[in-house]
């Protein structure tokens, strides 16, 4: 049982290249997120799928698209990276009923140069 | 206006001792969860507490205790027995339910960093 599993752990991109951040949960959780932390500041929300088919925009959707491939897999895509997503990306899963904490992925450290 | 405010950016203690973590919230909605998370220098987030809005007890979970006064809308942390390995930084979280749907949507504080001396 690994819980939420987030590839890669560390990328480096020029400004411009597009990229995608696998996240991966065995949980059979429906809902699954994604957040970027910021230095000193707490995570903030992407996007999130509800259930295997729904996706909607959360805080900071700007430059990003998701796609929830089925109940276990849901990706962040960045089509033309800028400086400014440099960022280290969570991917969260939870289910919509019984325990009502949300599990993290270890996280993807993202810098765009 | 910030939904979650976390007012102490730093905080030390004394290994043993307990420590109290503020975390006030603002919301408008009956219905409400709030969580405490730690986050190791590792980087993993992990889920410590969690507190319904409608409890009526506080939740206990081994050293960490969550204050929760409703009244006052503030949801503290207080950790007993302090550990070196305590040594971290700590976010408050708000879930609303709106109307009985969130989909678990967290809304975080910018977070508290502990250190614990020996």
């Amino acid at each position: 049982n690994a819980g939420v599993t987030q590839t890669p752990k560390f990328q480096v991109l020029k400004t411009g290249q597009s990229m995608t951040l696998q996240c991966a949960q065995d949980m059979n959780h429906n809902s699954m997120y994604w957040y970027r932390q910021d230095p000193g500041m707490g995570l903030r929300l992407i996007y999130y799928s509800a259930s295997e088919g729904t996706t909607d925009k959360g805080e900071v959707p700007n430059g990003y698209n998701v796609s929830r491939l089925n109940k276990r897999e849901f990706s962040l895509r960045l089509e033309s990276a800028a400086p400014s997503q440099t960022s280290v990306y969570f991917c969260a899963s939870s289910s919509l009923t019984g325990a009502p904490g949300q599990y993290f992925g270890p996280g993807t450290r993202l810098t765009v140069l | 206006a910030q939904k979650i405010t976390q007012t102490q950016p730093g905080m030390f203690v004394q290994e043993k001792e307990a420590v109290t973590l503020d975390c006030t919230y603002d919301t408008s909605d009956p219905s409400y969860g709030l969580f405490w998370y730690k986050q190791p220098s590792s980087g993993e987030m992990i889920f410590l507490i969690y507190q319904g809005s409608y409890d009526q007890q506080n939740a206990t979970e081994g050293r960490y205790s969550l204050n929760f006064q409703k009244a006052r809308k503030s949801a503290n942390l207080v950790i007993s027995a302090s550990q070196l390995g305590d040594s971290a930084m700590y976010f408050c979280a708000m879930r609303e339910y709106a109307g009985g749907t969130s989909y678990g949507k967290l809304t975080f504080g910018q977070g508290t960093i502990l250190t614990v001396h020996p």
